[in-house]
């Protein structure tokens, strides 16, 4: 089983354009996440989804869109990259009363 | 507000030495609880959980926790440290759908 599988695992980017972060599991948990860890800010909630076709803001969604069509998939969307969106991405997928698991993290500089 | 405190940004113990890193919440309800521990470049692993029942849980390469109600806290032990526990830890609390982590707690260890 691979588990939580992200791509790419770098990126850079100039500021203005866009990109889609990819996300896909294969545990086949209803629940995946997109966090994004700053140094010394731990990880922070950017959006969530609890099951295909349903979505949720989390603690810092401005400037990201998500979707989730299959269980499986949870793609995160930058439109207009800032370089506030420097950062590590990670995503997660997780079931009742299982642990979040987490793929390896995509590194994006906007430059 | 729901909130994770690691006091400690940076720890440095000696190899063989014991190892405790704090870990306090603001929660509304008894939350589920976790640690989590990151390699450099790394995703994160899970150490350990509690769910409920008894408050020392044991977890992976040795690690125990210690949930204790009335200090709202969560603290990571281990009796003795390996050089490659070298890493960053960190605590999270939540329900099973949705974390809030800590800012994490960068362990160094001398030979």
């Amino acid at each position: 089983n691979a588990g939580v599988t992200q791509t790419p695992k770098f990126r850079i980017l100039k500021i203005g354009q866009s990109m889609t972060l990819q996300c896909t599991q294969d545990m086949n948990h209803n629940y995946m996440y997109w966090y994004r860890q700053d140094p010394g800010m731990g990880l922070k909630l950017i959006y969530y989804s609890v099951g295909a076709g349903i979505t949720d803001k989390g603690e810092v969604p401005n400037g990201y869109n998500v979707s989730r069509s299959t269980t499986e998939d949870f793609p995160l969307r930058l439109e207009l990259a800032a370089p506030s969106q420097t950062s590590v991405y990670f995503c997660a997928a997780s079931s009742y009363n299982s642990p979040l698991h987490f793929g390896n993290g995509t590194r994006l500089t906007v430059t | 507000a729901q909130s994770v405190t690691q006091p400690d940004i940076h720890i440095t113990v000696s190899e063989g030495a014991s190892l405790e890193l704090r870990c306090n919440y603001s929660y509304g309800a008894t939350p589920y609880l976790f640690w989590y521990v990151q390699s450099p470049g790394q995703g994160l692993q899970l150490l350990l959980k509690y769910f409920s029942g008894d408050t020392l849980v044991q977890g992976i390469k040795g690690f125990e926790a210690e949930f204790k109600r009335s200090q709202s806290s969560f603290n990571l032990r281990k009796p003795s440290v390996h050089w490659s526990d070298a890493a960053e830890y960190f605590c999270a609390v939540g329900g099973y759908n949705k974390l809030i982590f800590g800012a994490g707690t960068r362990l160094a260890v001398h030979p």
